[in-house]
């Protein structure tokens, strides 16, 4: 159980185009999900975290404006990167967790790689 | 602030056996977690310790004290697939995890 999906899992794009990537719980609701960046050879970077029907709460750092997330569901988190340059290019996982669980475990993602043109 | 330290890179012999610490200083402690991250790979779970001492899980195991901030995971019987990263991450007082730079894991044969 607890498996998370996520799409697509690797995207080209153009400079300045959008890149929308789907992040969802299969077998379970999540009340909450997490965005993450990984560059080459660093760790994860919490982007932000979100609860199904609010508003996405953004690391420091981390434009709001420019990536974009609605958590429409307990099943459904979408990560939005506008206007996407090449300096936005990584691996982006998001994982989710549900209160049912005694431990708070993160159930991850297997990732996005973007790549801006 | 808040600070997780963890080695940058370990190297071993397949077959042998490795030890992997991790020292934090967060704001709040709700449990640790290490999980395995293969390159170009999501990291999955390998072990979550929220009391003191040892829980075993096959071939690895996962150590913590929290009066020292410190935790280890013990890897046995190394094998080639074990080359990997492997992440240290701390659930502080708001639930949020804290992750550590990861260590690269390289087994020799």
């Amino acid at each position: 159980g607890a498996v998370v999906s996520q799409h697509p899992s690797w995207v080209i794009c153009k400079s300045g185009t959008s890149v929308k990537i789907e992040c969802r719980s299969l077998d379970f609701q999540a009340t909450t999900m997490f965005w993450y960046r990984q560059f080459p050879k660093q760790s994860l970077m919490l982007m932000a975290t979100s609860n199904e029907g609010s508003k996405a709460t953004y690391e420091q750092g981390v434009e709001k404006d420019k990536f974009l997330i609605n958590h429409a569901s307990l099943t459904l988190s979408t990560l939005t990167v506008t206007s996407a340059h090449p300096e936005d290019s990584s691996f982006y996982i998001c994982s989710a967790r549900t209160s049912a669980l005694d431990y708070n475990e993160q159930f991850f993602g297997p990732g996005t790689r973007l790549t801006v043109l | 602030g808040q600070n997780i330290d963890q080695p940058t890179e370990m190297t071993a012999t397949e077959g042998a056996i490795v030890q992997i610490n991790c020292t934090y200083q967060t704001s709040g402690f709700n449990g640790l977690f290490w999980y395995q991250q293969h390159a170009g790979e999501a990291p999955t779970f390998l072990s979550y310790n929220v009391l003191d001492g040892l829980e075993e899980k096959g071939r690895f195991s996962s150590f913590l004290s929290r009066s020292k901030g410190y935790s280890y995971l013990l890897l046995k019987e190394l094998q080639m697939k074990d080359s990997a990263s492997y992440l240290c991450a701390v659930l502080d007082s708001n639930y949020q995890l804290i992750w550590g730079a990861g260590t690269k894991l390289i087994i020799k044969p």
